[in-house]
């Protein structure tokens, strides 16, 4: 089993912040992932990273960044927080198994930007 | 391109009903398919999983067939408890291999006692 930890759980911040929300695991998982969850439950996969120094952008354009310099960290930023970033945040990494990947998650951040 | 669809929810059933929650998917490859589960204020769990046709994955009196030729992975359970209240989310990645997601839209279900 995996063990994927965000922090913080829920997160209420005003407008104009800087935040970073953090993601670790410690199963030595070369692939990691964030995603957004909005309130209609859809996720959307908003970067990814394939190992340490390796970030990309993933199908929904976000005003966040990520980075990757250790391989069981991978926080991501807001560097000014607007009330439309308000959503559930979460964080997986994934490994090899057989012929597949399977993604691991972690128990989400709320974050509430007012 | 790649996507999933998922029958429209909320759904709500009585302890021991029947449940089933439609998944229907396009890809462009040979995909492999899932069933994530998301409890209140908890992030994603793999459910059941299915790499190739015919497959059928089980897990906690769950279970799903990969159909190839209906493009389907629907969910279903005998007898669903209280406790299986939760979202659900059908996924695919669309060849072996591949490691992103692609997640339909969810289907919350409320089970009541």
């Amino acid at each position: 089993e995996a063990d994927i930890y965000q922090t913080p759980r829920y997160l209420v911040i005003g407008t104009g912040k800087k935040i970073t929300l953090e993601c670790s695991q410690t199963m030595g998982h070369d692939k990691m992932y964030w995603y957004q969850q909005d309130p209609g439950m859809e996720l959307h996969l908003i970067h990814y990273s394939y190992g340490v120094n390796s970030t990309e952008k993933g199908d929904l354009s976000s005003e966040s960044t990520v980075s990757r310099i250790r391989t069981e960290h991978f926080p991501l930023t807001l560097e000014s927080a607007r009330p439309s970033h308000t959503s559930q945040y979460l964080c997986a990494s994934s490994e090899h198994r057989g012929d597949i990947y399977e993604q691991y998650f972690g128990p989400g951040t709320r974050l509430t930007v007012t | 391109g790649n996507s999933v669809t998922q029958m429209e929810g909320p759904v709500t059933l009585s302890e021991e009903a029947f449940l089933t929650i439609n998944c229907t998917y396009t890809a462009t490859g040979y995909p492999s398919l899932f069933w994530y589960v998301q409890y209140p204020g908890e992030g994603l769990q793999l459910l059941l999983k299915a790499t190739k046709a015919d497959d059928k994955g089980s897990n906690k009196g769950f279970e799903a067939t990969y159909r190839k030729e209906t493009t389907s992975f629907h969910l279903e359970k005998g007898s669903v408890q209280v406790s299986d209240s939760a979202v659900y989310f059908c996924a695919l990645t669309p060849f072996q291999g591949a490691q992103k997601l692609v997640f339909g839209q969810g289907t919350r279900l409320t089970i009541n006692p």
